[in-house]
């Protein structure tokens, strides 16, 4: 069963730093995804992104964060100086055309030290 | 905005007990109803979903869930629950139709845990 890869399973670091977090999207997918859970809070939906732009993003999804799909394969997240509020559970989504239903990676795990 | 809600955050029951988890939404349109469930160390996998139709959806593993549009609701179900079903579940709610970007807007979510 095809699935959606995320790397690294979990980055360890300091405050102030960028971290790039990569995803493989199902390969005939065509909406992506990115959503973050603080531990111990509700799953959040940052930006989608279709048709090699960002289709909407939340209020959370500023300046610090960005998206790229810099090959036709890979969905990356940005997130540029890293604060300790960063720390989270990063969420890679994909949907293909119809039906509707997210797929998800296992998840990157950010700790921000 | 739109806001999913999920009554339970917490929930113990001893293996064939019967399970209800509790979900509302807040949104006055079409919506497409989702639940997830990540077992311990894997990712958010889908255990069903509401289109259209009827309203009484079954999924995987024996769970199904029944959307009452006039409660704003769509309570999980499951009439005999296992050990393996310790896991957090998740309510999720997209708008409906087509022309929408098609993002999930997540519950809190609901831990159960099975005893043997």
């Amino acid at each position: 069963e095809p699935e959606v890869t995320q790397t690294p399973s979990h980055q360890v670091t300091q405050m102030g730093q960028e971290v790039i977090l990569r995803c493989v999207p199902i390969s005939n997918h065509l909406y992506f995804y990115w959503y973050r859970q603080i531990l111990g809070q509700k799953v959040e939906f940052l930006v989608s992104f279709y048709n090699n732009e960002i289709s909407e993003k939340s209020e959370i999804f500023d300046d610090q964060f960005s998206v790229e799909r810099p090959d036709g394969s890979n969905f990356t997240l940005k997130i540029r100086s890293t604060k300790l509020e960063d720390s989270a559970m990063y969420f890679c989504a994909s949907r293909g055309l119809a039906g509707g239903e997210l797929f998800f990676g296992e998840g990157s795990r950010l700790t921000v030290l | 905005a739109q806001s999913v809600s999920q009554h339970n955050h917490h929930v113990i029951l001893s293996e064939a007990a019967s399970l209800e988890l509790g979900c509302n939404y807040s949104y006055g349109g079409t919506v497409n109803l989702f639940w997830y469930v990540q077992y311990p160390g894997q990712h958010l996998q889908l255990l069903l979903k509401y289109f259209s139709g009827d309203p009484l959806v079954k999924g995987i593993k024996g769970f199904e869930a029944e959307f009452i549009k006039s409660k704003f609701s769509f309570n999980l179900r499951k009439p005999s629950v296992q050990w393996s079903d310790t896991a957090e579940y998740f309510c999720a709610v997209k708008k409906g139709g087509s022309s929408n970007t098609g993002k999930l807007i997540f519950g809190q979510g609901t831990t159960l845990q099975v005893k043997p």
